[in-house]
This record gives C-alpha cells, sequence and structure tokens, in this order.
C-alpha cells in the first residue's frame, strides 16, 4: 500500500523543547516538500528537497530544520527557536523535479503550550 | 512577490447546484495548475490539474479552465453532492518548481 505517512497525527509539547516530525514515503518519489497551514490559511513552504543528502529553505524556515538522509524520510525538527509553533504541519512528496504532482501525507497537529 | 489570489473564500451552494472557484496568478511563466480538496483535519489531495498548453481538462464532474492570457484559472464542480462539502485548494508552479497555493475557498453543499 503505497503512500504518504506522518506520525504522530497529534502532538503536545511545551515551550522551548524541541520537536521532531515524521515524514515517510514508498512512493519512490525523489523531492520531498514541508508546509505549514495555519487555520483559514493556505499552505506555506518551510523546506523542501529534490535529492537526498540536500535540501533548500523554504518561505519561512527559521526556527525549523531538516535532513534527508535517505530517499524515503524527511524529517522536520521545530526548533525553540519557531516563536509560533503551534500549526498543522502537512509533508508532500513529489515523483521528480520537473514533475509538478504532489502528494500529501495526512498531516501532524502540534500544539505548543 | 509571486503570489496565488482565490476567490470566493466561502460559498454555499445547493445540492445539484454547480459551484466555480477563481484563481489568478502573477508569474507569466507558470505552466502548471493544480487543484487539491481537504476535508477537515486531512491532508489536502490532489483532484484535478491542468497544464499552460491545455485550456480545458473535466473528470467526470470536476473541470478547470485555464485563461493564460489573463493569468486566471477556474475550477468547476457540476450536480455537487453533500460529499464535496471540503476546503479547495488552487497552486500555480513558479519558474523556481515550487508550488505556490492560494488561500483556499470554504464549499459547503446544503441537501
Amino acid at each position: 500500500d503505497g503512500g504518504i505517512t506522518q506520525s504522530p497525527k497529534y502532538l503536545f509539547r511545551k515551550e522551548g523543547q524541541n520537536v521532531t516530525l515524521s515524514c515517510e514515503q514508498n512512493l519512490n518519489h525523489d523531492a520531498m516538500y514541508w508546509y505549514r497551514q495555519d487555520p483559514g490559511q493556505g499552505l506555506r513552504l518551510i523546506y523542501y528537497s529534490q535529492i537526498v543528502n540536500d535540501f533548500q529553505k523554504g518561505d519561512i524556515a527559521e526556527g525549523y530544520s531538516v535532513s534527508r538522509e535517505k530517499k524515503e524520510s524527511f524529517p522536520l525538527t521545530v526548533t525553540s527557536a519557531q516563536k509560533n509553533p503551534t500549526a498543522f504541519y502537512l509533508c508532500a512528496s513529489q515523483p521528480s523535479p520537473g514533475k509538478y504532482e504532489q502528494y500529501f501525507g495526512p498531516g501532524t497537529r502540534l500544539t505548543v503550550t | 512577490g509571486e503570489n496565488v489570489e482565490q476567490h470566493p473564500s466561502t460559498l454555499s451552494v445547493q445540492e445539484g447546484d454547480s459551484a466555480v472557484i477563481k484563481c489568478t496568478y502573477s508569474d507569466s511563466a507558470s505552466n502548471y495548475f493544480p487543484w487539491y480538496k481537504q476535508e477537515l483535519g486531512k491532508g489536502p489531495q490532489l483532484i484535478i490539474d491542468i497544464r499552460s498548453n491545455v485550456g480545458e481538462k473535466k473528470d467526470q464532474r470536476i473541470a478547470v479552465t485555464l485563461n493564460k492570457t489573463a493569468k486566471h484559472f477556474s475550477l468547476h464542480i457540476t450536480e455537487t453532492q453533500p460529499e464535496d462539502s471540503a476546503v479547495y485548494f488552487c497552486a500555480a508552479v513558479l519558474y523556481t518548481d515550487k508550488l505556490i497555493f492560494g488561500t483556499g475557498t470554504r464549499l459547503q453543499v446544503f441537501p
């Protein structure tokens, strides 16, 4: 059963703690993306990776970090430097940089208090 | 900067009626325009897309039209059903190969 998985679905953290969100895909897609979604807003790009061991900042990268050590995995760390981390986080994958269809995971809702 | 504007932000229709959502984009080099449906608490689902060499594309009750000269594209849903109720996002790919999303349209279909 191919697809994109994100875990956990809900995550609660205290302010000042770093937290890592998981994203795994078995679609053999080259590119992976992290977006943030706030209530009533569109999706904003945090980081993306088009090949293993390489990634680029998106529009709102401050306070976040990523790694891409394996093709299947693209974890996102929300650091304590992110001033407003409570949001819905979405991971997506894309077959290759030139094929633009992106497929999304189910999302992780992070609440920081 | 480059952006995608989407209208309306909310849309209410009676079951069986048609619904139309419109988006405009600023990057004349954009050549790929997907539409996503997002149900509450879930990730967006790609429902239809169109490329710049095509003016219209249909898939059963949904269709997308593209006017490259005017830089706008639209989603048309015919014979709406309650299960069409969701938030719909348009997007456009920039010359940088990144997708830029509209702010979404909440569609409610009343029985």
